[in-house]
């Protein structure tokens, strides 16, 4: 399977806990996306990578959150004291940078679940 | 703010015929627009894209068409089918940038 992977696919952890997840894009792509996804609304943009670069964060990725590519492959998202609101889908997605005629390919998702 | 609107959360169509769905946006600048389809637990499909361009595409049994003085496009399924029973999202973008979507509409086909 070359398709975008992520995991874990389901986390559920109690309130105050910190949670990483991992994603890894389709490889030769540059560009990986993080979008959250609350129940019935669509994917919201949180931060984009080009290769190890983070190259803009949304308003909706506080301070509890941080995202990082060290090696401009796999990319992972940590959100720090979880809260309640936290309770989302995280969704990776990633493309070819300059490629204007492709679409950017998601992963399952990794939903997580706060106590 | 919400660039990219769904207004009908749900549609209901029975199968063989045409299930039209339909996105508005605001932003002028968005030059590329999208449809996903979502199955439960999976993640978003790339279902068939339209450059700002361009007033339609057509990809088999789907077609979209852009109206963009309305700012509107609509995603046109024929026939549709049972498998086609999934949540669609909208989406827009500038340039090769990330993607504005709409809140989704969930297309059910009835026997």
């Amino acid at each position: 399977d070359t398709g975008v992977s992520q995991d874990p696919r389901h986390k559920i952890t109690k309130r105050g806990q910190n949670v990483t997840f991992r994603c890894d894009p389709i490889s030769e792509h540059n560009r990986l996306y993080w979008y959250r996804q609350t129940l019935g609304q669509g994917p919201e943009f949180l931060t984009y990578f080009q290769n190890e670069a983070q190259l803009e964060k949304s308003r909706l990725l506080s301070d509890r959150f941080s995202a990082e590519r060290p090696k401009g492959s796999f990319s992972t998202l940590e959100i720090q004291r979880t809260e309640q609101g936290d309770s989302a889908m995280y969704l990776c997605a990633s493309s070819l940078a300059g490629d204007l005629n492709q679409p950017q390919h998601f992963g399952d998702g990794t939903r997580l679940s706060i106590l | 703010d919400q660039q990219v609107k769904q207004n009908s959360p749900s549609l209901s169509v029975q199968e063989g015929r045409i299930s039209i769905l339909n996105c508005d946006y605001t932003n002028s600048m968005f030059d590329y627009f999208l449809w996903y389809k979502k199955y439960p637990a999976e993640g978003p499909t790339f279902l068939i894209s339209i450059s700002s361009i361009k007033d339609k595409n057509e990809d088999g049994r789907f077609t979209v068409f852009l109206n963009k003085s309305a700012k509107h496009l609509s995603l046109h399924i024929v026939p549709s089918q049972p498998g086609d029973s999934a949540v669609y999202f909208c989406a827009a973008r500038i340039y090769d940038y990330k993607l504005s979507f709409g809140a989704g509409t969930t297309v059910t086909v009835r026997a």
